[in-house]
């Protein structure tokens, strides 16, 4: 079946590096996201891989995708008190079940 | 343009009772979902429709009631509400269900206690 596991808080000081980390067990997954929750409010895409890419980069966002592990990371660099939220790493299939598994999110805390 | 529109933005229930979550987007998506949060499990899939007439069940769809009559609008049923659907409800929405141009886009929830 599919599981997708994060850690669940992360804590960093303003404009250090953050790394939240995602596993996943199903070896299909085509498409891998992360998604950002603020306090209040549903979730938005931040980015996302396809499964034939080892790493993305998005600004201060860099993805890397690590396919024997199953092993996903979202690093985001000068780390901000804005970038402080839920962060939701997901998987999805474009055969199957047409929808999004998504993690239980790491909770970013970005201390002044 | 408003995206998708979710309402109420909160409900309390009493046991028993039922009630509808409403859900519209003015995307002109193909596909919608809905989706419970609970803390410390993330977002689970209840009941999702890839077009207008067809829907289908996710991983926790017991005791929800779903329906696509118009490509707008996807609104999720309660039949009888119990202190277990205390949650926060997400309508989300796509062009198509997976892909790199799907990128799901998400009402600002609905907080259901039920007592």
């Amino acid at each position: 079946g599919e599981d997708v596991e994060q850690s669940l808080f992360l804590s960093v000081r303003e404009g250090d590096s953050s790394v939240i980390n995602c596993t996943y067990t199903d070896s299909s997954s085509t498409y891998l996201y992360w998604y950002k929750q603020e306090p209040g409010a549903g979730l938005q895409l931040l980015t996302y891989i396809f499964s034939n890419m080892d790493m993305k980069q998005d600004q201060r966002l860099t993805v890397l995708l690590n396919k024997k592990d199953k092993h996903l990371s979202l690093r985001i660099a000068d780390t901000q008190t804005g970038d402080s939220a839920i962060y939701f790493c997901a998987e999805g299939h474009l055969t199957g079940r047409r929808a999004l598994t998504f993690g239980s999110g790491t909770r970013l805390q970005v201390q002044p | 343009n408003a995206g998708v529109t979710q309402t109420p933005k909160f409900q309390v229930l009493k046991t028993g009772q039922s009630m509808t979550l409403q859900c519209a987007q003015d995307m002109n998506h193909e596909y919608m979902s809905w989706y419970r949060q609970d803390p410390g499990m993330g977002l689970r899939l209840i009941h999702y429709s890839v077009g207008a007439g067809i829907t289908d069940q996710g991983e926790v769809p017991n005791g929800y009631n779903v329906s696509r009559s118009t490509t707008e609008d996807f609104p999720l049923r309660l039949l009888s509400a119990a202190p277990s659907q205390t949650s926060v409800y997400f309508c989300a929405s796509s062009y198509e269900a997976v892909g790199s141009n799907s990128p799901l886009h998400f009402g600002n929830g609905t907080r259901l206690t039920v007592t």
